[in-house]
């Protein structure tokens, strides 16, 4: 069965661009979390999808937004890049069950630079 | 202080036992979970214990619980030199939401 994969796996970037990040979950899972990881605050939730809707989502300005498509696909969108946004982006796939348990597998993640 | 929290470093010989401790502060934390992370990767799900389990070993992993003192410890036994990396406790409380302490860098010396 194959992971969670990512796209792209590098970007570099400049201040005030906007981006996007791809997400393809494995296969038969339905949700699809994002999660930020920089070397200062860590690994921080960005937000969880399930069948197109955000069920939960953290504490980041709205410059970070996402979506799922029906496929389960997941895209995240970071507008007006600062420079701490530079950073590692995880995606984490799951079953998605409604108690909020099944088991996340996350992908390699996409490192974004800000110049 | 911090939700979840783990000591930075840890130093061992190849062959010996590593034990990596996590403290939690949120009582409602239903699944607990390590993983680890290798340079330039992502996570790797190593294990994950109930809420109401005490214990649970998984191969050279041992995984200890204390609910009453909201402590969780890994055990990697024999360990080798492939085992060095970056390892996350993690709890997650019904939702997607896992809440991840800072890491535990594990040397290992041949």
């Amino acid at each position: 069965k194959a992971g969670v994969t990512q796209t792209p796996r590098y970007l570099i970037k400049t201040r005030g661009q906007q981006v996007t990040l791809s997400c393809s979950p494995i296969s038969g899972h339905r949700s699809v979390s994002w999660y930020q990881q920089t070397p200062g605050q860590g690994l921080q939730f960005l937000f969880e999808y399930f069948s197109e809707t955000q069920r939960n989502k953290g504490n980041f300005p709205g410059r970070f937004s996402g979506r799922q498509f029906s496929n389960s696909r997941s895209e995240m969108n970071v507008s007006t890049l600062e420079l701490g946004d530079s950073a590692l982006y995880l995606c984490a796939s799951s079953f998605g069950g409604s108690r909020g348990t099944d088991t996340q597998y996350f992908g390699p993640g996409t490192r974004l630079t800000v110049l | 202080g911090e939700d979840v929290e783990q000591s930075l470093f840890l130093s061992v010989r190849e062959g010996d036992s590593s034990v990596i401790n996590c403290t939690y502060t949120d009582s409602s934390s239903t699944y607990l979970y390590w993983y680890k992370q290798e340079p330039g990767a992502g996570l790797q799900l190593l294990t994950y214990i109930f809420s109401n389990m005490d214990m649970k070993q998984d191969q050279r992993l041992t995984v200890l619980l204390n609910k009453k003192d909201k402590h969780l410890s890994l055990r990697i036994a024999d360990t080798q030199t492939g085992d060095s990396a970056i390892y996350f406790c993690a709890r997650g409380a019904g939702s997607y939401q896992l809440t991840f302490g800072k890491g535990t860098k594990l040397s290992v010396i041949p």
